[in-house]
């Protein structure tokens, strides 16, 4: 069954710098979006994307936040100056269309950030 | 009012128990429903979608209830691999330029104990 990867698993990095959160999703899939979980709480929606445009996005998801469709496999979640906070697990996740269609989910990567 | 909200649970449960879970949405508007499970870390999975008429899926039946913006979970015959967070998705209601969003509520924990 085709599934959406996401590299790295986890990411340890220092306050103030810049991160990139690669995932590829499914490949006939239309929407992509990027999900966070704080430690002990909810999945909380940051952002949407279809046709190459964010379509919807978070109050989390401010300036420091960025996504990418650079090649039309890869979709990339950019963190320009982590902060303490930002340390979360980070889903990526497509959908086919949508017309009732669920969610598939990578496995996450974990960032740290110390 | 939350947008989704969920038995807050942990549910303990012995092996064989009858568990039903309880969600009510605020928006009207949405169309889309969906249980997930989650494990320990680890990412969100599909269980079931949930439509109007309700539908079963071997030991699991969801059933809802547009008028009363209510969901629900029934799970029969619990195993030791039902210990989850299961968690209940809806649409964000309304489409604009092709999103779907889905929203998250907190999870109500299950464990099934021998």
């Amino acid at each position: 069954e085709p599934e959406v990867t996401q590299t790295p698993s986890h990411q340890v990095t220092q306050m103030g710098q810049e991160v990139i959160l690669r995932c590829v999703p499914i490949s006939n899939h239309l929407y992509f979006y990027w999900y966070r979980q704080i430690l002990g709480q909810k999945v909380e929606f940051l952002v949407s994307f279809y046709n190459n445009e964010i379509s919807e996005k978070s109050e989390i998801f401010d300036d420091q936040f960025s996504v990418e469709r650079p090649d039309g496999s890869n979709f990339t979640l950019k963190i320009r100056s982590t902060k303490l906070e930002d340390s979360a697990m980070y889903f990526c996740a497509s959908m086919m269309d949508r017309n009732n269609s669920p969610l598939h989910f990578g496995n996450g990567t974990r960032l740290t950030v110390t | 009012r939350k947008e989704v909200e969920q038995d807050p649970g942990p549910f303990n449960v012995p092996e064989g128990a009858t568990v039903a879970f309880n969600c009510t949405y605020s928006n009207s508007a949405s169309q889309s429903f969906f249980w997930y499970r989650q494990d320990c870390r680890k990412e969100p999975k599909l269980l079931m979608s949930v439509y109007s008429s309700g539908n079963e899926d071997g030991r699991f039946t969801a059933q809802l209830n547009r008028a009363s913006q209510y969901i629900s979970l029934l799970i029969r015959d619990s195993k030791l691999s039902d210990s989850a967070t299961y968690l209940c998705v809806v649409n964000g209601g309304g489409f604009s330029g092709g999103y779907n969003k889905l929203i998250f509520g907190a999870g109500t924990r299950l464990a099934v104990h021998p």
